[in-house]
This record gives C-alpha cells, structure tokens and sequence, in this order.
C-alpha cells in the first residue's frame, strides 16, 4: 500500500521557474525522502528530512516538514530541462529503514 | 565502484509460467531490499533481508513470491504459475546498515517483467 500522495499528479513548467510539489502522508515517520526516477527506472535518492527537522537545502532543492499536518514539500528552484522525471516522496519509521513511497509527481520542464 | 545490478533487465513470459529476477547488491551492503512497481505508482515494498535471512517479507503479495539470499550477496526473487496482474518493474535496492542510524538505499535499474 502507498503511505503518501504527491500532489499534483503532474506538473508542466518553462526552463528556469521553480517546481514545488508537495507530499502527504497518514502515519507518524522517523525520516522523509525525496527520489527522483528517470523514464520509469533508476530511482536517485535525492535528499532524507528526519522528523525533528523542519526545513533542509541540497544545492537546487529545498524540502520541509510539518510532522503536524503530516506533510512536506519539494521545491526546486531555476529548473532544468534534465530535472524532467518523477518525483516520489518516502517514508520510514525507522529500524531498518522499511521505505514507503508516494505516488509519485510527474514533473516535465520545457526548454 | 559499481552499483546495485539486475538481471535480466527485461523479462516476458507467459501467464503460467515461472520466473527468477536476480539482483546484485552493493558489494559490502548486508541489507536488501525488492520493491515492485506498477505503471504509474510508486514503489511497494516486497521484502527485505538482512545478510542471508528475510528480516520482513510482509510485502510478498502471495505465496507464489519467493526470494533468497543464500550466501547474503545475490539475491533472487521467484515467481510461481506467473499472471497477468504480476507485469511490473520489479526494483532491488541495498544499503549498508550501521547500528540504528538512516542509510541511504542504493537502486538498480529494475526488470521489467511482463506477462502475457
């Protein structure tokens, strides 16, 4: 069964604005994380957000958490024609790491 | 150095029939993991190992899903009297686990198994 929803399903933007989608989820986590999957293979681990944060960077990205509302968000700033893919958020409530993913948003930036 | 591998990355068979996905982990990485995915959805678990034996296999849909990992390497997932409603990408990821910190689960590329 799948834990989050990514909202939306699909999202279309121009080259250079930025790209938020947004992941909610339904029971309490240990970590978050944002992969990115090419062409329906590869998933890439992208960046993990811990349940005692509420706002992490990598590079382009920026992800929150609100454990309250049981959601976070993924923005990516000055888009790319490469970060076209799909975006899937992840849950785990620890231990060994058991994943959980979302449904998945399905981001295509046009050049 | 190289990364988590799978094989075949293809696979089509019939409805019926039986067949093996070989994943090679990480070398090094004691946990596994399978995942299946179905077109448009994300990833679901399937089961997870923890050097040779099934920590969790609460994920396999049913009892025609087996998997090993006899030596804590290479693992294989078998599917028995194969239907329809099995075609998937079928994902392997391993991570190197240290005490109860998070690691990061290394993908492979995935067979697409399609059954007719």
């Amino acid at each position: 069964s799948q834990q989050g929803e990514e909202d939306p399903q699909a999202l279309s933007i121009q080259e250079g604005e930025n790209a938020t989608m947004n992941c909610s989820y339904k029971t309490s986590i240990n970590n978050l994380q944002w992969y990115r999957q090419n062409s329906g293979r590869g998933l890439v681990h992208l960046i993990l957000i811990r349940s005692n944060e509420r706002e992490k960077h990598s590079g382009r990205l920026r992800v929150t958490l609100d454990t309250s509302k049981k959601s976070s968000s993924l923005l990516i700033t000055a888009s790319r024609a490469a970060d076209t893919a799909s975006y899937f958020c992840a849950t785990d409530r620890g231990g060994y790491q058991k994943v959980t993913f979302g449904t998945g948003t399905k981001l295509q930036v046009i050049p | 150095g190289a990364g988590v591998s799978q094989t075949p990355s293809n696979k089509v068979t019939e409805k019926g029939k039986y067949v093996e996905l070989r994943c090679d982990p990480i070398s090094g990485h004691t946990a596994l993991y399978w995942y299946r995915q179905s077109l448009g959805q994300g990833p679901e678990f399937l089961i997870y190992f923890q050097g040779t034996g099934a920590a969790d296999d609460s994920g396999l849909p049913n009892d025609r899903f087996f998997a090993v990992r006899p030596e804590g390497s290479v693992s294989t997932l078998k599917i028995q009297r194969t239907e329809r409603g099995d075609s998937a990408v079928y994902l392997c990821a391993s991570s190197l686990i240290q005490g109860a910190s998070y690691n990061e689960q290394f993908f492979g590329p995935g067979t697409r198994l399609t059954v007719l």
